[in-house]
């Protein structure tokens, strides 16, 4: 399997702009999970799906910030608008279980570097 | 306040010399994961410690559970340049519908040739 793939890898833009991230997990995996990494924060948990489901978005910053699920090999995290203060390297996640067990090990995708200036 | 704290923060050595970085809480945790994250790229899980006390090994990684299961250490023997990376410790309150996997904010380690 290739992994969890994620485009773009860098994507730069103004602030105001629409952005749109995007996520493919590993195949046959339920679970789906958005993170963000800042030197301030470090790695915090966005949201996550189980079977295209959101199970829990409590860790959305705003408004701004929605993410979509619309089949079991797609999801999208999209900031509409963009703020500088978004800017941050995003990772999308998948595992076949939430926790207790070895089929529970999340495996993350290589990341979007986001600048918005 | 941070419900995990990674110290140091920061470990620059060089090739050869031994290491340990720690992951400290005062809350106590069911099991304790370390990743490994290299430049550019995701975390990787290394290991989860469950049992207080849990010693697990990894070629020349050592990781060790607190006996009251608060804390975890990660020893590295005779550090090689493809250690360099941010290991991160991360716990789960697992159970329930208010899931959530906590990170500490990490050890950049660099080593040098």
């Amino acid at each position: 399997d290739a992994g969890v793939i994620q485009s773009p890898r860098h994507e730069v833009t103004e602030m105001g702009q629409e952005v749109t991230l995007r996520c493919k997990p590993i195949s046959g995996h339920d679970y789906l999970f958005w993170y963000r990494q800042t030197m301030m924060r470090g790695l915090e948990l966005l949201i996550y799906f189980n079977n295209n489901v959101p199970i829990d978005d409590s860790g959305m910053p705003e408004d701004r910030f929605s993410a979509k699920m619309p089949n079991a090999s797609f999801s999208t995290l999209k900031i509409q608008p963009s703020e500088p203060r978004d800017s941050a390297v995003y990772f999308c996640a998948s595992s076949y279980a939430l926790a207790g067990g070895p089929r529970d090990t999340q495996y993350f995708g290589p990341g979007t570097r986001l600048t918005v200036l | 306040t941070q419900l995990l704290e990674q110290s140091p923060q920061f470990l620059s050595i060089q090739e050869g010399e031994n290491l340990t970085v720690y992951c400290n809480s005062s809350s106590v945790f069911s099991s304790l994961q370390w990743y490994r994250q290299e430049p550019g790229e995701g975390p990787v899980l290394l290991v989860t410690v469950v049992t207080g006390g849990e010693v697990k090994k990894l070629k020349r990684l050592t990781f060790q559970f607190g006996d009251a299961r608060k804390d975890s250490s990660l020893h590295i023997t005779a550090a090689q340049p493809g250690d360099t990376g941010l290991y991160l410790c991360a716990v789960s309150n697992s159970g329930g519908s208010n899931y959530k996997l906590t990170f500490g904010k990490g050890t950049l380690l660099t080593v040098n040739p």
